[in-house]
């Protein structure tokens, strides 16, 4: 089955970029998404990227897609305390989330 | 590790009646539980947030009338989609945060429950 692996916790001080990276194994998704939850609510998207893409830019975030590699990843540029959060990837086609990614901002 | 479950899994009806899916956390306890649906090949979409012994908190565009919720125990969440139409045909997925024990920040998800409305 569908496997997604995303590394556990990322800490960046304020103002930095974070980057947070994500592998994956199912390559039929139309779509890969970037689900951002907070402390005690549910997933919201944040970001997706269409599988024929490489790049797609949203204001803060940018997100590249390695399809070859099967990677994905999730650029912050000038992370705030507001983006503390834990942040899933999921390809569209299968709802396997990894453990996502615990991001820390320090001010 | 914490395991939540829904049931049932499939379920066809025909339009006008209603469903309800279960959603329960075998081995902890959750005073908050999320139900999404997913369409095909998109995106998970928050629906509501189910919160042991009160109301739950509806996304906005949620009908709270169609999609009824009720979180009456701390291992039980129930959605009841009420005259249910093919538009409602749709994955719902919920989810359970641990009151304690396992990773309080943690989401654990159920496996789904696919509904077809005829």
């Amino acid at each position: 089955g569908e496997d997604v692996e995303q590394s556990l916790f990322l800490s960046v001080r304020e103002g930095d970029s974070s980057v947070i990276n994500c592998t994956y194994t199912d390559s039929s998704s139309t779509y890969l998404y970037w689900y951002k939850q907070e402390p005690g609510a549910g997933l919201q998207l944040l970001t997706y990227i269409f599988s024929n893409m490489d790049m797609k830019q949203d204001q803060r975030l940018t997100v590249l897609l390695n399809k070859k590699d099967k990677h994905l990843s999730l650029r912050i540029a000038d992370t705030q305390t507001g983006d503390s959060a834990i942040y899933f990837c999921a390809p569209a086609a299968s709802l396997v989330f990894g453990k996502g990614t615990r991001l820390s901002v320090i001010a | 590790g914490a395991v939540v479950s829904q049931h049932p899994s499939r379920v066809i009806c025909k339009s006008g009646t209603s469903v309800k899916i279960e959603c329960r956390s075998l081995d902890f306890q959750a005073t908050t539980m999320f139900w999404y649906r997913q369409f095909p090949k998109q995106s998970l979409m928050l629906m509501a947030t189910s919160n042991e012994g009160s109301k739950a908190t509806y996304e906005q565009g949620v009908e709270k009338d169609k999609f009824l919720i009720n979180h009456a125990s701390l291992t039980l969440s129930t959605l009841t989609v009420t005259s249910a139409h093919p538009e409602d045909s749709s994955f719902y997925i919920c989810s359970a945060i641990p009151q304690r024990g396992y990773d309080q920040e943690t989401q654990y998800f159920g496996p789904g429950t696919r509904l077809l409305v005829l």
